[in-house]
């Protein structure tokens, strides 16, 4: 099993410039997120999605889209960069677990990360 | 007010000693998980250990246990016998309820040096 894959691992967009961010994961998990990660801030959410064709947003949404069409992919977009986007992103996956669960962690798994700088 | 706190940018600590990454946390929740997460430099998300809010007794995996103090709203990661390969920057992270789903709350983290 591959996990969690992230596509690409690095890109350089000029501002203005769009693109979007693929993640897959091979585990069957409903639940997928985009966090962002930048030096001394650990690591914020972007957007996550529940289950297929399911989005919301997360603690930093501004200047991101997403979509999830297929349980198995989620897509982060960025229709005009700025260079306040210059970032490490992110994409993670989990099963989803009831309120009170006393088993399992269901913890988040992540893929390796893009690598994101807007000039 | 952070919900995930952890307050030493960095540590070191030598080989083969033990070393306690604080971290606590803010939440009025009584259903909650926390977690910790280890980032080498190679950047990956690994993840380490899992603590639940109702689990009575401390987590512990291989090298890594968690001391839970719920009182004081406490879940440090204690990592024995460091190596050299614990270098690496660590997230505690605490797992939080809304509207139905689940989401993560990280700290900003921690950097560990392990020297020889």
């Amino acid at each position: 099993n591959a996990g969690v894959t992230q596509t690409p691992k690095f890109r350089v967009l000029k501002t203005g410039q769009s693109m979007t961010l693929l993640c897959a994961q091979d585990m069957n998990h409903e639940y997928m997120y985009w966090y962002r990660q930048d030096p001394g801030m650990g690591l914020r959410l972007i957007h996550y999605s529940v289950g297929e064709g399911t989005t919301a947003k997360g603690e930093v949404p501004d200047g991101y889209n997403v979509s999830r069409l297929k349980k198995q992919n989620f897509l982060l977009g960025l229709e005009s960069a700025a260079p306040s986007q210059t970032s490490v992103y992110f994409c993670a996956s989990s099963y989803p677990e009831g309120i009170g669960r006393t088993t399992g962690a269901g913890e988040q798994f992540f893929g390796p990360g893009t690598r994101l700088t807007v000039l | 007010a952070q919900k995930i706190t952890q307050t030493q940018p960095g540590m070191f600590v030598q080989e083969k000693e033990a070393v306690t990454l604080d971290c606590t946390y803010d939440t009025s929740d009584p259903s909650y998980g926390l977690f910790w997460y280890k980032q080498p430099s190679s950047g990956e998300m690994i993840f380490l250990i899992y603590q639940g809010s109702y689990d009575q007794q401390n987590a512990t995996e291989g090298r890594y246990s968690l001391n839970f103090q719920k009182a004081r709203k406490s879940a440090n990661l204690v990592i024995s016998a460091s190596q050299l390969g614990d270098s690496a920057m660590y997230f505690c992270a605490m797992r939080e309820y809304q509207g139905g789903s689940e989401k993560l709350v990280f700290g900003k983290g921690m950097k560990l040096t392990v020297n020889p």
